[in-house]
């Protein structure tokens, strides 16, 4: 039962433009929410992380929106560049304990 | 560079084997987190350590163990291996107790034969 959900697997954006990367999750519980990156052959870089009591955060050009009411997560990257170009995952925290669960990823690729 | 280091990068064995990953988190972190991918799926959260206490348990097998010793590195034990478990282990640290970002290695890619 996956309870963290990225229902695209791959989006692709021109440079300079808006990435808006979605999750979807079923867990109440979740309270804790965080987007790492992911290049090939490499383990997964901490992005941005948000609280269940924010609906935003920001830090530099990457934006995490939470609507908890729809169980809904975005990331937002303005402006895009090609060095972006990774796979994104989406990841929460249950509230209960320490346990992570992920999505499956979402491949940006940046087109110049 | 995350500072987090695994070993061995690759690992070949046979059905019912036993193997060791090993990992050392970033100085000053005190959790450790083992994470499984599978081919194509997400990271599957194994179980965290902090301070040398395990802390929280995800879809661990009973097959699979883990320790994390005074000097804070942490070793995941897999037994009477299957196809199955031919997966990418990564492992990631933290500061703080389930909170906070996560580091993560570079992985140990486990091949099952």
């Amino acid at each position: 039962d996956q309870q963290v959900k990225q229902n695209s697997p791959s989006l692709s954006v021109q440079e300079g433009r808006i990435s808006i990367l979605n999750c979807d999750y079923t867990n109440s519980m979740f309270d804790y929410f965080l987007w790492y990156k992911k290049y090939p052959a490499e383990g997964p870089t901490f992005l941005i992380s948000i609280s269940s009591i924010k609906d935003k955060n920001e830090d530099g050009r990457f934006t995490v929106f939470l609507n908890k009411s729809a169980k809904h997560l975005s990331l937002h990257i303005v402006p895009s560049q090609p060095g972006d170009s990774a796979v994104y995952f989406c990841a929460a925290r249950e509230d209960t304990g320490n346990q992570f669960y992920f999505g499956t990823g979402t491949s940006l690729t940046v087109i110049p | 560079d995350s500072g987090v280091t695994q070993t061995p990068k690759h690992l070949i064995t046979a059905t019912g084997q036993r193997v060791t990953l090993r990992c050392s988190p970033r100085s000053g972190d005190l959790s450790v987190y083992w994470y499984q991918q599978s081919l194509d799926q997400g990271l599957q959260f194994l179980i965290q350590y902090y301070n040398g206490e395990e802390r929280a348990k995800g879809n661990i097998l009973e097959r699979f163990s883990a320790q994390q010793f005074p000097d804070l590195h942490s070793e995941l034990n897999l037994s009477s291996l299957e196809l199955g478990d031919s997966a990418l282990y990564f492992c990631a640290s933290s500061v703080g107790d389930g909170i906070g970002e996560q580091y993560f290695g570079p992985g140990t890619r486990l091949t099952v034969t």
